[in-house]
């Protein structure tokens, strides 16, 4: 069935480290993968996308990777600050169901300064 | 230009009580979706809506209801509240129809107690 699983489930890392977050999907037709990040009390918001025919996409300290033939993508977060502690979550589209787009269990990262 | 705006923010029901949870955007967008968002379980599609008059279920339906009278609004009903629906609801939008290929707009969520 339709599924998007996401680990781990709580990362902490040192301000300046990096930080990787991973997801697997189930449905090869998989064609949109979203990341969104959760601050306290607000809801998520879009950080970074990646479309299947893009193996790689970055934004300054964000990046994204998909490898299609293995079903995962990844996020990471080099010279992680304070400000990058929140949940985040990952999700991947199902074209063969109209509408869905199913999220990850969501990742809590916490900077430690 | 407010994007996506929930209310209430926090609402405590008794079981078998009915409410509806409102939720409006002011970006002319046609896609609009409800979340539910509970601890390890990430957010699950309730329903959504490709345009006005136009609604369909998602992964865990039973036990609401929607309508979509407007381009903006899309309220969530809940017909007889169960502590089951404790969570927190979350309303997106996105520009585009399929909105498996397009960012998703989301609002502050409505945190729901059921007691």
């Amino acid at each position: 069935g339709e599924n998007v699983e996401q680990h781990p489930s709580t990362l902490s890392v040192q301000e300046g480290d990096s930080a990787v977050i991973k997801c697997t999907y189930s449905d090869s037709a998989s064609n949109y993968f979203p990341w969104y990040k959760q601050e306290l009390g607000k809801g998520p918001q879009l950080i970074i996308d990646i479309r299947s025919n893009v193996g790689e996409k970055k934004d300054q300290r964000i990046a994204v990777t998909l490898n299609k033939t293995a079903k995962h993508f990844s996020l990471h977060i080099t010279e992680t600050q304070p400000e990058d502690s929140a949940v985040y979550f990952c999700a991947a589209s199902f074209p063969s169901n109209t509408g869905k787009l199913i999220f990850g269990q969501g990742t809590t990262l916490q900077v430690k300064p | 230009n407010a994007g996506v705006t929930q209310t209430p923010k926090f609402q405590v029901l008794k079981t078998g009580q009915s409410m509806t949870l409102q939720c409006a955007q002011d970006m002319n967008h046609e896609y609009m979706s409800w979340y539910r968002q509970d601890p390890g379980m990430g957010l699950r599609l309730i329903h959504y809506s490709v345009g006005a008059g136009i609604t369909d279920q998602g992964e865990v339906p039973n036990g609401y209801n929607v309508s979509r009278s407007t381009t903006e609004d899309f309220p969530l009903r809940l017909l007889s509240a169960a502590p089951s629906q404790t969570s927190v609801y979350f309303c997106a939008s996105s520009y585009d129809s399929r909105s498996y290929n397009s960012p998703l707009h989301f609002g502050n969520g409505t945190r729901l107690t059921v007691t």
